[in-house]
């Protein structure tokens, strides 16, 4: 029971242009996302979160967009730069008033962006 | 200020034996969470620990896995008599509320567990 879904697994951006990675969730007590990048044999790195008492945060090139009725949220990278190909993972928690809540992971969506 | 840390970064095992990965939190955070990762999967909530407390382990296998985060030094995740299933990146996070009631977890390298 996947509560968390990236549906592309892969995406091909050109330099300069923007990424759009996707997430789908089905847990409607969800209140909190964050998106986190990925290097190989790395640890995630947080990038950007947003309540769900918003529908967008943005910071510097990362905007996140969140579709509460939807169930639906975006991360848009612009503009896209070689150095932004990783594998980005959404995460979701609940509660997030209270400490201490496990973040739920989707699958991952390798970005590939090409110089 | 230094990030989350964990060693070892690799450690191979033979089926049966124990395998005992460590985690430092942040400094000032409280919250000490465990993930496993299995290949080409995403990551999956085992623990959250805080100071001698397990709060959540509705993630951790029932038998032989284990997890303390003591008064003092780091938290550390036991899995005894390994087996080849268990190979995977363990990843621990910390994390702090802050003023504004969120709570971010910021994540270490990673301990990729090997069993042959």
């Amino acid at each position: 029971d996947q509560q968390v879904k990236q549906n592309s697994p892969s995406l091909s951006v050109q330099e300069g242009r923007i990424s759009i990675l996707n997430c789908d969730y089905t847990n409607s007590m969800f209140d909190y996302f964050l998106w986190y990048k990925k290097y190989p044999a790395e640890g995630p790195t947080f990038l950007i979160s947003i309540s769900s008492i918003k529908d967008k945060n943005e910071d510097g090139r990362f905007t996140v967009f969140l579709n509460k009725s939807a169930k639906h949220l975006s991360l848009h990278i612009v503009p896209s730069q070689p150095g932004d190909s990783a594998v980005y993972f959404c995460a979701a928690s609940e509660g997030n008033n209270n400490a201490g809540n496990m973040l739920t992971f989707g699958g991952g969506t390798r970005l590939m962006v090409k110089p | 200020n230094a990030g989350v840390m964990q060693n070892p970064r690799h450690l191979v095992r033979r089926r049966g034996q124990e395998a005992r990965l460590r985690c430092s939190p942040m400094k000032g955070h409280s919250h000490v969470y465990w993930y496993r990762q299995l290949p080409e999967e995403g990551l999956k909530f085992m623990v959250y620990l805080q100071k001698e407390n397990i709060i959540d382990e509705s993630g951790m296998p029932k038998e032989r896995f284990s997890a303390e985060f003591p008064k003092e030094g780091p938290s550390i995740l036991r899995i005894q008599q390994v087996v080849r299933g268990d190979s995977a990146a363990y990843f621990c996070a910390s994390s702090r509320t802050r003023s504004d009631g969120t709570d971010t977890q910021y994540f270490g390298p990673g301990t990729r567990l090997t069993v042959l």
